[in-house]
């Protein structure tokens, strides 16, 4: 069964709006989770490394400030897409570890009118 | 910087072929390279990791291989059905645990 999941998993909102994602880890507690973003026809890029207890660590070009990441909990780490734009519009997916296997949720269509 | 390339962008094949899909990159220094499986709109399964150290691994109808020295990999689909449609991607991991991902080939595998 699933062992990392995504609230939600499709959304659609009207440009300026923020938005929260939600990623949840089932089975393990994570300290660390990764955000993902996958454009149309392209591959995953590292947006940010979500830090439990501590800040997120963010890859050069993404804005901190755009892009909120809380891992509050061993098990959750939400994402908000503030005052969005549509080109926002992307595919979102987070990823934990556990050992040296990779789990990826199932991911969030953010749709931006 | 790594950087990871998939060749071919999409392949279609009649079901039966048999198949191998092409992943280069360009910084040898990896911890392993593992290969996905995408369904659209959907998130990433785990079809095979291989590790820095190995050179290929198998499950099923798949095998992967690794050539750590040139920077390449290929995933070998045997007997390909309609139920292997989807994206295939590569990826490379570093340290870190950062995950470079190649931009996936799209199969068909037409009935």
């Amino acid at each position: 069964g699933a062992v990392v999941s995504q609230h939600p998993s499709r959304v659609i909102c009207k440009s300026g709006t923020s938005v929260k994602i939600e990623c949840r880890s089932l089975d393990f507690q994570a300290t660390t989770m990764f955000w993902y973003r996958q454009f149309p026809k392209q591959s995953l890029m590292l947006m940010a490394t979500s830090n439990e207890g501590s800040k997120a660590t963010y890859e050069q070009g993404v804005e901190k400030d755009k892009f909120l990441i809380n891992h509050a909990s061993l098990t959750l780490s939400t994402l908000t897409v503030t005052s969005a734009h549509p080109e926002d519009s992307s595919f979102y997916i987070c990823r934990r570890d556990r050992g040296n296997e990779q789990f990826f949720g199932p991911g969030t269509r953010l749709t931006v009118l | 910087k790594q950087e990871v390339t998939q060749i071919p962008a999409a392949l279609s094949v009649p079901e039966g072929e048999n198949l191998v899909l092409n992943c280069s990159f360009t910084d040898s220094a990896i911890y392993n390279l593992q290969w996905f499986r995408q369904d659209p709109g959907k998130g990433l399964t785990s079809l095979l990791l291989i590790q820095s150290s190995q050179r290929e691994q198998t499950s099923g109808r798949l095998n992967a291989s690794l050539d750590k020295s040139s920077g390449r990999s290929t995933l070998y689909i045997a007997a390909s059905q309609p139920g292997d449609s989807a994206t295939y991607l590569c990826a490379v991991e570093t340290s870190g645990s950062r995950l470079t991902f190649g931009e996936g080939t799209q199969l068909t595998v037409n009935p």
